[in-house]
């Protein structure tokens, strides 16, 4: 059973144009959710993350919502650019998971010239 | 500062033998965890430390067994290796299990 889906294997988004990722949870007790990139032969590194309490955040071109109602979040990424070509994992954690991040099985996200 | 590093890159081994990996952080941080990537899935969590001395189990820890004697190290160890042990193992680190984890390069294991 997976607690955190992301739906898309994968994505490909025009340079310069919006590239919106998706995630789906179903664990309401997770209580905050993070984001990570992920570049070929090497490890994911954080890229932003949203507490339970809150409904946006954002850092630069990046900006994370999050549904509560409806279990889902979604990254932002504007504009996008060629170095953002990666696989992006989201992951949640707290509510009882015992230090555990459940994560998804990520999309890769390519951005075409 | 090397942040979290990773032996071997690569390794492959026939089933029923044993190995390390190795994994070492220099980032003074005390929670400490091994995933495994395989296709189509997210990362697992096999086994964590919340600190020299402490450890427990994560999702997927059958096969695999954890010591944490330092701050720095945390080896993962593969007792008899079988092929559905063939994945990509990642190390973390962070300062608290609710923070950001900085994740080592990997180590890409096959058993054949």
């Amino acid at each position: 059973d997976q607690q955190v889906k992301q739906n898309s294997p994968s994505l490909s988004v025009q340079e310069g144009r919006i590239s919106i990722l998706n995630c789906d949870y179903t664990n309401s007790m997770f209580d905050y959710f993070l984001w990570y990139k992920k570049y070929p032969a090497e490890g994911p590194t954080f890229l932003i993350s949203i507490s339970s309490i809150k409904d946006k955040n954002e850092d630069g071109r990046f900006t994370v919502f999050l549904n509560k109602s409806a279990k889902h979040l979604s990254l932002h990424i504007v504009p996008s650019q060629p170095g953002d070509s990666a696989v992006y994992f989201c992951a949640a954690g707290g509510g009882g998971s015992n230090y555990q991040l459940i994560w998804g099985a990520g999309t890769k996200l390519i951005i075409k010239p | 500062n090397a942040g979290v590093t990773q032996t071997p890159k690569f390794q492959v081994l026939k089933t029923g033998q044993s190995m390390t990996l190795q994994c070492a952080q220099d980032m003074n941080h005390e929670y400490m965890s091994w995933y495994r990537q395989d296709p189509g899935m997210g990362l697992r969590l096999i086994h964590y430390s919340v600190g020299a001395g402490i450890t427990d189990q994560g999702e997927v820890p059958n096969g695999y067994n954890v010591s944490r004697s330092t701050t720095e190290d945390f080896p993962l160890r593969l007792l008899s290796a079988a092929p559905s042990q063939t994945s990509v193992y990642f190390c973390a680190s962070s300062n608290d299990p609710e923070e950001t984890q900085y994740f080592g390069p990997g180590t890409r294991l096959l058993v054949l």
